[in-house]
């Protein structure tokens, strides 16, 4: 039982290219989450998903896209990266099942946009 | 919209207790209270949750008032790894909801 798995670990892209930061996990979860954490600041949500084929916007998503085609993936796609995007991201999932129930943290990838 | 309110930052003298308030005057009857910490750098890790009763397990108790309108998190003999930043927040377990960190307070302990 790994959790959440979240590739690559580190990565440095050039402005306007693109890349999929990957997640998944094997617990069987029904909603997953993407962060972004700037230096110094709190977890910003990007996007979420209730369930495969359900996603839905979160509090900064621009500049992002989803997809959730299955209940264990959960890519993050940039398609133009700008030096904005610079963040640690962070990915997360947690299941409804239940009265209350935790969240389970992907260790993040480091971008950087040059 | 801040669901919670919490302390910028704190300090505790190692081996004393730590208590994190949190003010969360706007829940609802089907909202938990839940708390996070990050540890530098790492991605968060869940602590405790509850809906009205206090509760404890083997990280720390968590204390809502009868209102359930604020909170407390405790750590009963703080440690240096306590060191983190300590995010307090609200959410139901229906619906599409969105689970949402705000800024959390950076505990420091004190050797």
């Amino acid at each position: 039982n790994a959790g959440v798995t979240q590739t690559p670990k580190f990565r440095i892209l050039k402005i306007g290219q693109s890349m999929t930061l990957q997640c998944t996990q094997d617990m069987n979860h029904n909603y997953m989450y993407w962060y972004r954490q700037d230096p110094g600041m709190g977890l910003k949500l990007i996007y979420y998903s209730v369930g495969a084929g359900i996603t839905d916007k979160g509090e900064v998503p621009n500049g992002y896209n989803v997809s959730r085609s299955t209940t264990e993936d959960f890519p993050l796609r940039l398609e133009l990266a700008a030096p904005s995007q610079t963040s640690v991201y962070f990915c997360a999932s947690s299941t409804t099942q239940g009265g209350g129930t935790e969240a389970f943290f992907g260790q993040g990838t480091r971008l950087t946009v040059v | 919209d801040a669901k919670t309110t919490q302390p910028t930052s704190m300090d505790c003298a190692e081996g004393r207790a730590a208590n994190l308030p949190c003010n969360h005057s706007t829940i609802s009857g089907n909202e938990y209270v839940y708390w996070y910490r990050q540890i530098h750098s790492q991605g968060p890790q869940y602590i405790i949750h509850g809906l009205k009763n206090n509760e404890t397990n083997e990280m720390a108790s968590l204390i809502i008032t009868e209102d359930r309108k604020s909170s407390t998190l405790i750590l009963p003999h703080a440690t240096l790894r306590d060191t983190a930043v300590y995010y307090c927040i609200v959410r139901s377990n229906f619906g599409n909801e969105k689970l949402t960190f705000g800024t959390g307070t950076r505990l420091t302990i004190i050797p």
